[in-house]
């Protein structure tokens, strides 16, 4: 099974600010990743898959890059709707696919 | 908009299986395209996959829970439902169905329904 691990686990940041996820897999899972935002009481929401591709009506503040083990989601101006728990996901070794213990992101 | 939603017991005893069914709607399961997951979140903790269909019946299990897991079709009724074996209070959790690309994101999630193993 592929292990994902995400760093930090909580990241403090303001409010205009710039924020930088990191996910690291155990081995190689080329582009086949997947970011999820999730908010408190709230199912997951897909934001980028295929490690770049934003999904259906994302804003484009989220960017997803990274090949291989090294992925990074950005979100370049943070507004007050970002602050949530980030989960990364592998499904190049899928079924199953894995996900990371995810980022929270909290207001600094 | 295709949009699912979860339904089921709450609560379930240890030893006894837990029941979901996961109602699709503005989507037809068998149009095929998407697979159908369930997916778990414990308390406070991270997502775990359990497994998919397709509109075929072919399944794929998490092997960590393949030998008390059983996911099932009924495109009649444009629902797919799981069922949990044995459970135990380690089963306790929110549960979630979700529609799986071909390639293997989750783009659209029920909005979860919490399942507590309990006497």
């Amino acid at each position: 099974e592929i292990v994902m691990t995400q760093s930090p686990a909580t990241l403090s940041v303001s409010p205009g600010e710039r924020a930088t996820l990191s996910c690291r897999a155990s081995q190689s899972v080329s582009s086949n990743l997947a970011w999820y935002q999730q908010k408190p009481g709230q199912a997951p929401r897909l934001l980028i898959y295929g490690a770049s591709t934003r999904a259906t009506g994302i804003p484009a503040r989220f960017s997803g890059s990274g090949s291989g083990t090294e992925f990074t989601l950005t979100i370049s101006s943070l507004q007050s709707e970002d602050f949530a728990v980030y989960y990364c996901q592998q499904y190049n070794n899928w079924p199953p696919s894995t996900f990371g213990q995810g980022t929270k992101v909290e207001i600094k | 908009q295709v949009q699912l939603q979860e339904s089921g017991p709450g609560l379930v005893k240890p030893s006894q299986t837990l029941s979901l069914t996961c109602t699709v709607s503005g989507g037809s399961i068998s149009s095929g395209g998407y697979y159908w997951s369930w997916i778990r979140q414990h308390p406070g903790k991270g997502l775990e996959w359990i497994g998919y269909i397709y509109y075929s019946g072919s399944t794929y299990y998490n092997p960590s829970l393949k030998s008390r897991v059983t996911i099932s079709v009924d495109t009649s009724k444009n629902q797919f439902s799981l069922k949990l074996s044995s459970v135990t209070a380690a089963d306790t959790a929110v549960y979630y169905c979700a529609r799986d690309t071909i390639v293997g994101a989750s783009d659209y999630w029920g909005q979860g329904t919490l399942v507590t193993v309990s006497s």
